[in-house]
């Protein structure tokens, strides 16, 4: 079936220092998937921190980078220099492109940030 | 920015009783969505909603699951009756249009069946 994997369940680094977080995907049955970075932030809700719908192509948003890499089947989140704003969890997930489908979720990585 | 509302954030029934979560999603949003996670597992996708009818709906949506937003307010899980393993937080979302758009997610409620 359908997956996503998150390697690292968590994630201690320090501010200033760079960041990766790794995501593969399985998409057996989707041809081809969106995929998405959804980040919680200690205290709130889970909100979209940026998606990417076309395969060799970059997301960015508020500093993280993510490229959709369809022969590697990843989609890992990157950011050059980190802040301790950053501390939060962050879930890698896929969906079908046509409209509406579920979101299949990673199992979520926890980011630290030491000042 | 526009928001998904859950409340309350916590509920605590007693297993055999029925429960009714709800949601109020975003006022233009076409589809709405629920998504259930147990403590320390991935959130997992439940059921998706548009037009007044159950779209697609995975294997965890078990018979005692229903799902309805009538008169266009309140987007609603029901759960009758209510077991052990219904215990986790339900996170509900919603999105305007379908197509490449990811859904807004509220907050979750976190159900307790004791």
């Amino acid at each position: 079936g359908d997956s996503v994997t998150q390697t690292e369940g968590q994630v201690t680094v320090s501010e200033s220092k760079s960041l990766i977080i790794n995501c593969t995907y399985s998409a057996t049955s989707i041809g081809y998937p969106n995929l998405f970075w959804y980040v919680r932030y200690p205290g709130e809700g889970l909100q979209l921190l940026l998606k990417v719908i076309t395969a060799g192509q970059k997301g960015s948003s508020r500093g993280f980078e993510a490229t959709y890499n369809k022969e590697a089947t990843s989609f890992h989140l990157q950011k050059a220099s980190v802040q301790e704003s950053d501390s939060a969890v962050y879930y890698c997930a896929l969906s079908e492109s046509q409209g509406g489908r579920a979101l299949i979720f990673g199992t979520g990585t926890t980011v630290s940030v030491s000042p | 920015g526009p928001k998904v509302l859950q409340i309350p954030s916590h509920q605590i029934i007693d297993m055999g009783q029925m429960v009714t979560l709800n949601c109020d999603p975003v006022s233009n949003h076409l589809y709405f969505y629920w998504y259930k996670q147990i403590l320390g597992q991935q959130m997992e996708f439940l059921v998706n909603f548009y037009n007044g009818k159950v779209m697609e709906k995975s294997k965890l949506f078990k018979d005692q699951f229903s799902v309805e937003r009538p008169d266009g307010s309140y987007f609603t899980l029901k759960i009758q009756p209510t077991a052990l393993e219904d215990s986790a937080v339900y996170f509900c979302a919603s999105s305007f249009t379908a197509f490449n758009q990811a859904p807004l997610f509220g907050e979750g409620t976190r159900l307790s069946v004791l």
